[in-house]
């Protein structure tokens, strides 16, 4: 099994419904990150946590919010989905030290239409 | 925040040729890695190297933390190593504090 898991990993909706991509790790780390890709732009984060009280935006981090529900558990929400959401969306651990190696889950697709 | 720039954007091979790629960053970093996205999209760890050479079979890395640039070496390629390779880079003040921040790729295509 794999250390980071990502539900959904598919999921097609339409404009306006909510969405929630959830991650969970076994990894042990206290950070956790919420990415997204998108063709030709590399990844840019949306929502980082660094542990369970500590939640901190990213750089494109409009129209999401996270919950960090446990020190394993870290859910991101589209509260109304839009199409140019539509992306690929990674969730990634690390240690807590700021050279920490980051690993990522396997990613959620993520269309709407 | 940090810039992260690689090179080339796209790279075709035939099957057995070597390749080097480049990955070049704006400021001090503690840390660096390599990734590939595989055509299933799973991005998978290749190489933690935030400073000097490491290899991993027909890959190795080379990070110069000095001269702020990281050197990803596929040697013999495989049609197996398509896909894209992607730099990431953490930080280490300011608004790029302990956030990795990619480069946008290089798209490596490997012929038989």
């Amino acid at each position: 099994d794999a250390d980071v898991t990502q539900t959904p990993r598919n999921r097609i909706t339409k404009t306006g419904k909510r969405i929630m991509l959830e991650c969970s790790q076994t990894k042990g780390h206290d950070r956790m990150y919420w990415y997204r890709q998108d063709p030709g732009l590399g990844l840019r984060l949306i929502y980082y946590s660094f542990d369970v009280k500590d939640i901190n935006k990213g750089e494109i981090s409009d129209g999401y919010s996270v919950s960090r529900q446990a020190q394993a558990k870290f859910s991101l929400s589209l509260e109304s989905a839009i199409p140019n959401q539509t992306a690929l969306y990674f969730c990634a651990t690390s240690v807590a030290r700021f050279t920490g190696e980051l690993f990522f889950g396997e990613g959620s697709r993520l269309t709407v239409l | 925040g940090i810039q992260v720039e690689q090179s080339p954007p796209d790279l075709i091979l035939q099957e057995g040729a070597n390749s080097t790629l480049r990955c070049n960053f704006s400021d001090s970093v503690n840390n660096l890695q390599w990734f590939h996205q595989n055509p299933w999209g799973q991005l998978i760890n290749l190489f933690y190297i935030p400073s000097g050479t490491k290899q991993n079979g027909r890959l190795s890395a080379t990070t110069v933390a000095t001269e702020r640039y990281s050197l990803l070496y596929i040697s013999s390629s495989q049609t197996t190593d398509s896909g894209v390779y992607f730099c990431a880079s953490l930080g280490v003040g300011g608004t790029s504090y302990g956030k990795l921040t990619f480069g946008q790729g290089t798209i490596l295509t490997v012929h038989p």
